[in-house]
């Protein structure tokens, strides 16, 4: 079974539509991130947490949201949907600062 | 603001060859630089991690260096195979406290049978 499983691994929504993505680690790190990625522009970092009471907003928070529901769980949500957050997200998890990321499957997100 | 390049973009040589990605970044304050690689449809794959305090690293067929006072890394791929093909990421981690990485756009490697 992979380490990070993320969920839905595809999704299209309409404009307005409230989504959640989720993430899943079984590697017992501490740190989680969510990414996006875009053609042309590359990941950027939206959220990490340290660990579940420690949320840290990213180079592009705006228009999402997130919860750490357990060391192990880290969602993101977009309480409302516009085409330009179409895009793959992906999250990762680290076992303390500095050390190696490891990155889920990702998620391609469509906002029509 | 911390901007991590990659050169080429995208390169396509024969297979067995060795060859050369590059990466610079413009504030050299970080903690490590982390090569990745993606095959499409997929996730990331982690290949090697340099700490700032590191030269080298090399795992197998590859080898990645880091000059941190320059700005700059190069990831060497020695005797390349077809399966290699993927695109190849470069990402930075910030030193200061803060953290997440910081990625170049790639290098879309091809390598012909």
């Amino acid at each position: 079974d992979a380490d990070v499983t993320q969920t839905p691994r595809n999704r299209i929504t309409k404009t307005g539509k409230r989504i959640m993505l989720e993430c899943s680690q079984t590697k017992g790190h501490d740190r989680m991130y969510w990414y996006r990625q875009d053609p042309g522009l590359g990941l950027r970092l939206i959220y990490y947490s340290f660990d579940v009471k420690d949320i840290n907003k990213g180079e592009i928070s705006d228009g999402y949201s997130v919860s750490r529901q357990a060391q192990a769980k880290f969602s993101l949500s977009l309480e409302s949907a516009i085409p330009n957050q179409t895009a793959l997200y992906f999250c990762a998890t680290s076992e303390g600062f500095s050390y190696e990321q490891y990155f889920g499957p990702g998620t391609r997100l469509t906002v029509t | 603001k911390q901007e991590v390049t990659q050169i080429p973009a995208a390169l396509s040589v024969p297979e067995g060859e060795n060859l050369v990605l590059n990466c610079s970044f413009t504030d050299s304050a970080i903690y490590n630089l982390q090569w990745f690689r993606q095959d499409p449809g997929k996730g990331l794959t982690s290949l090697l991690l340099i700490q700032s305090s590191q030269r080298e690293q090399t795992s197998g067929r590859l080898n990645a260096s880091l000059d941190k006072s320059s700005g700059r890394s190069t990831l060497y791929i020695a005797a390349s195979q077809p399966g290699d093909s993927a695109t190849y990421l470069c990402a930075v981690a910030p030193g200061g406290g803060a953290d997440g990485l910081t990625f170049g756009k790639g290098t879309h490697l091809i390598i012909q049978p």
